[in-house]
Parts: structure tokens; C-alpha cells; sequence
């Protein structure tokens, strides 16, 4: 198993500028979550997903989009780059328990992105 | 909204010495509470987790503490090494399979 995927590793952008985060899993997990972590900082929740064709924002949502259309990739698209979304990205999975119930998330290696 | 506290942000201890690190969190359904070790350009990696019907679990030198009543849990790590240096981020389990994070906390194991 390859786990949690993502591409590319290292991006570098201009202010205005478009671009899709790959992420993909090949553990079956229905549940997949994209966070941003800044410099010395924790892990916030951009979008998320509790199974294909359903999707959901988190904590920071704005300027991002995001698409489930298979189990296995959730991908995420940044509109119109901006300096302020000069972050790491990681994208994270896990299988989602009976009654709501929430289990182990892995992380994809994450993807360094600098807006200038 | 919700959120989970962590402290301290900063925690040095020297080599073979004892390390906690203790979180609070507010929403008072949270049931599932992991703790995730961070490696200086890798990515969060589970160490240990507890669900809110056990009061504590071991895994060799690392352990985990909740108290449901006062909302809080704590990672006690013994024995520290030098490979123990890292970030430890604890989290708290919300509605429709979401984790929210606390802040991280650094582990300088000295020698």
C-alpha cells in the first residue's frame, strides 16, 4: 500500500495564479481531509469529505475548492493564489466508524507551496 | 466554536528525565482523543489514542491520561531519548469524523 499520496511535493506560485493539489489514498477510506500548517503552527482544517460527492468546509475555506468524485482522490484547487496561502498542505485520510465514530488519520507527505 | 488547548508550547527535558504534556478541549461529545508526534519536515504521525470510555493507555514509554469530568488528557512520555525531540500536537474528535488540533507542543530532549 502507498498509503496517502499527494503531488507536488514543492510549488512555487505568483499572486493570481491557479493550481490543483493532488492527494490520493489506496486504503479504501471514506473520510479525507485537507489542513494547511503554517510556519510553528498547528493543523487547520480547510475542506473535507465523509465519502464521495459529499464535501464540506472546515475551519479555513475561503480562496480553496475542493471534489470528491471517487473514494480514492480529493484534490484541492486554490482559485487566485495570495502571499496570506503561503503554507505546508497536507491531506490526510481515515475509515469512518459505526455511529460517527472516528478513527486513525494518515497524512500524505504534504506539499510546500510559496505564493509570491 | 470548539477548540483544544495546549500547553506548554515549549517543553525541555533533559535525556532519561520524564516529559507531559497535557490538552483540554470544550465540546463535551468529543470521544476519540489521539496524540500525533511531528518530525522537523515530515509529516504527523499517530503515536498513541484513547477513547473517552478508558481512563488511560500504555505503549511502552509513552502513555495517555483522560479525565472526561474536567475535559482533559495528557501524553506522559518516560524514559525520554533523544529521538523523543519533535513536535506533539494532541487532538480532539468533533462531529462527522473531524479532529480539531491543538497548537503543537516542542520536545527539546537535552542531553
Amino acid at each position: 500500500n502507498a498509503g496517502v499520496t499527494q503531488t507536488p511535493k514543492f510549488q512555487v506560485l505568483k499572486t493570481g495564479q491557479s493550481m490543483t493539489l493532488q492527494c490520493a489514498q489506496d486504503m479504501n477510506h471514506e473520510y479525507m481531509s485537507w489542513y494547511r500548517q503554517d510556519p510553528g503552527m498547528g493543523l487547520r482544517l480547510i475542506h473535507y469529505s465523509v465519502g464521495a460527492g459529499i464535501t464540506d468546509q472546515g475551519e479555513v475555506p475561503n480562496g480553496y475548492n475542493v471534489s470528491r468524485s471517487t473514494t480514492e482522490d480529493f484534490p484541492l484547487r486554490l482559485l487566485s493564489a495570495a502571499p496570506s496561502q503561503t503554507s505546508v498542505y497536507f491531506c490526510a485520510s481515515s475509515r469512518r466508524g459505526l455511529a460517527g465514530s472516528t478513527y486513525e488519520q494518515y497524512f500524505g507527505p504534504g506539499t510546500r507551496l510559496t505564493v509570491t | 466554536g470548539e477548540n483544544v488547548e495546549q500547553h506548554p508550547s515549549t517543553l525541555s527535558v533533559q535525556e532519561g528525565d520524564s516529559a507531559v504534556i497535557k490538552c483540554t478541549y470544550s465540546d463535551s461529545a468529543s470521544n476519540y482523543f489521539p496524540w500525533y508526534k511531528q518530525e522537523l519536515g515530515k509529516r504527523p504521525q499517530l503515536i498513541i489514542d484513547i477513547r473517552s470510555n478508558v481512563g488511560e493507555k500504555k505503549d511502552q514509554r509513552i502513555a495517555v491520561t483522560l479525565n472526561k469530568t474536567a475535559k482533559h488528557f495528557s501524553l506522559h512520555i518516560t524514559e525520554t531519548q533523544p529521538e523523543d525531540s519533535a513536535v506533539y500536537f494532541c487532538a480532539a474528535s468533533l462531529s462527522n469524523y473531524q479532529l480539531i488540533w491543538g497548537a503543537g507542543t516542542k520536545l527539546i530532549i537535552k542531553p
